[in-house]
């Protein structure tokens, strides 16, 4: 069964560090890689990776896909207070169009 | 706002009784996903449904159904309610079906539903 797996499960910083988030995905057939980001309540879309777009960026946030090693990274630089959330990676499942979650990675950033 | 609107965001219930949970996906989207998030197991898929019909199921529990309408809004319905069904539970929608780019889904804001 397809599966997530994202480290560190929490990550306590402090303001203006850079921080780096992983994700391992194993997957019979692989088509996406995507991160949310969830603070109170709905998860948000931050990125997704694909074959044909393995690096991303907005900001001070990048994510980089390794392909064949179905590995990711999610950066943060210059951490700020408003970064405090649950970082979660997720991918489709097989062929189908459901998307199976890490449990998340728990960032706190002290001022 | 995400354009996927869930009611009620809050619910109190007692254990053994049920309860149903409403989803209105975003305009134009096809496809409505159920999760369930607790603090120990994060985002576990329950079901989906594309446009009218049931398109996947994950380990969802018999006392747990749900439906889509021809309007494409959705209801989950939890019966026997137990301690344990204490959770977040979120829809999402997607375009989904053979136009889906797998650009992911929308999320609404979750019903908080605790069981006591």
């Amino acid at each position: 069964e397809d599966k997530v797996v994202q480290s560190p499960l929490s990550l306590v910083v402090h303001e203006g560090d850079t921080v780096t988030l992983n994700c391992s995905y194993e997957v019979t057939n692989f088509r996406s890689l995507l991160w949310y980001k969830q603070e109170k309540k709905a998860p948000t879309f931050l990125f997704m990776l694909t074959s044909s777009g393995i690096e991303k960026k907005s900001g001070r946030l990048s994510s980089i896909l390794d392909k064949k090693e179905l590995f990711s990274i999610l950066n943060i630089t210059a951490t700020q207070t408003g970064d405090s959330a649950i970082y979660l990676c997720a991918g489709p499942q097989g062929g189908s169009e459901k998307l199976v979650f890490g449990k998340g990675t728990k960032l706190t950033v002290n001022p | 706002d995400s354009g996927v609107t869930q009611t009620p965001k809050h619910l109190i219930t007692a254990t053994g009784q049920r309860v149903t949970l409403r989803c209105s996906p975003r305009s134009g989207d096809l496809s409505v996903y159920w999760y369930q998030q607790s603090l120990d197991q994060g985002l576990q898929f329950l079901i989906q449904y594309y446009n009218g019909e049931e398109r996947a199921k994950g380990n969802i529990l018999e006392r747990f159904s749900a439906q889509q309408f021809p309007d494409l809004h959705s209801e989950l319905n939890l019966s026997s309610l137990e301690l344990g069904d204490s959770a977040l539970y979120f829809c999402a929608s997607s375009v989904g079906g053979s136009r889906d780019k797998g650009y992911g889904y929308t999320f609404g804001s979750g019903t908080r539903l605790t069981v006591v």
